[in-house]
């Protein structure tokens, strides 16, 4: 079965410094490999996706994410972060067969910004 | 969250009632799927389904029933509410080989 590993529970960043997140995942083939933010009281908005390719994906609001296959790992990168930053973020993976389209979440790493 | 539509958006129930949470979309994919969020859980998916007419359990499927007779309506029942099932619900739709589209969500609770 499929899984998902965020390791860090809460990160705290201040402005204007470079963050990563960290998602390790666990699955037989190729997996298809999303983060997602999700701000209080909201929904989940997809940064980016990785299906195949280059490893190295990039998304919205200036993020980044690197799939390792090597690692099984799948972090989430950005330069500089912005106070708009603050919110949960969610690595999930997908199975890639048609009729099995389950997305598995890891816990979420909640981010906050200070000045 | 354009394509994915629930309601209610907020909901209290007494223990032993039945509710049903709706799920709308209009982007015609064909997998549908509820999950609850709970602290420092994640989400878990509870019922998910490929098609119309076709469902199946997820992880936490217990206390909740589905059926799909539509491509696009996918509702989800509470038989009979209990304090566990207190929780944060989202619907979500997937065509294949694409990412998951998700409603704003469906705070519950349940007294």
């Amino acid at each position: 079965a499929q899984s998902v590993t965020q390791p860090d529970i809460h990160i705290t960043v201040s402005e204007g410094a470079s963050l990563e997140l960290r998602c390790n995942y666990s699955y037989g083939a190729t997996p298809y490999l999303f983060w997602y933010v999700q701000s209080p009281g909201q929904g989940l908005q997809l940064l980016l996706k990785y299906f195949s390719g280059d490893t190295l994906v990039q998304g919205i609001k200036g993020f980044e994410a690197e799939f390792k296959r090597s690692q099984s790992s799948f972090n989430l990168r950005k330069p500089s972060v912005h106070w708009s930053d603050a919110a949960e973020y969610f690595c999930a993976v997908g199975e890639s067969n048609f009729g099995n389209e389950k997305l598995t979440f890891g816990t979420g790493t909640r981010l906050t910004i200070i000045p | 969250n354009a394509g994915v539509t629930q309601t209610p958006k907020f909901q209290v129930l007494k223990t032993g009632q039945s509710m049903t949470l709706q799920c709308a979309q209009d982007m015609n994919h064909e997998y549908m799927s509820w999950y609850r969020q709970d602290p420092g859980m994640g989400l878990r998916l509870i019922h998910y389904s490929v098609g119309a007419g076709i469902t199946d359990q997820g992880e936490v499927p217990n206390g909740y029933n589905v059926s799909r007779s539509t491509t696009e309506d996918f509702p989800l029942r509470l038989l009979s509410a209990a304090p566990s099932q207190t929780s944060v619900y989202f619907c979500a739709i997937k065509g294949v080989g694409t990412e998951a589209f998700f409603g704003q969500g469906t705070r519950l609770t349940v007294v």
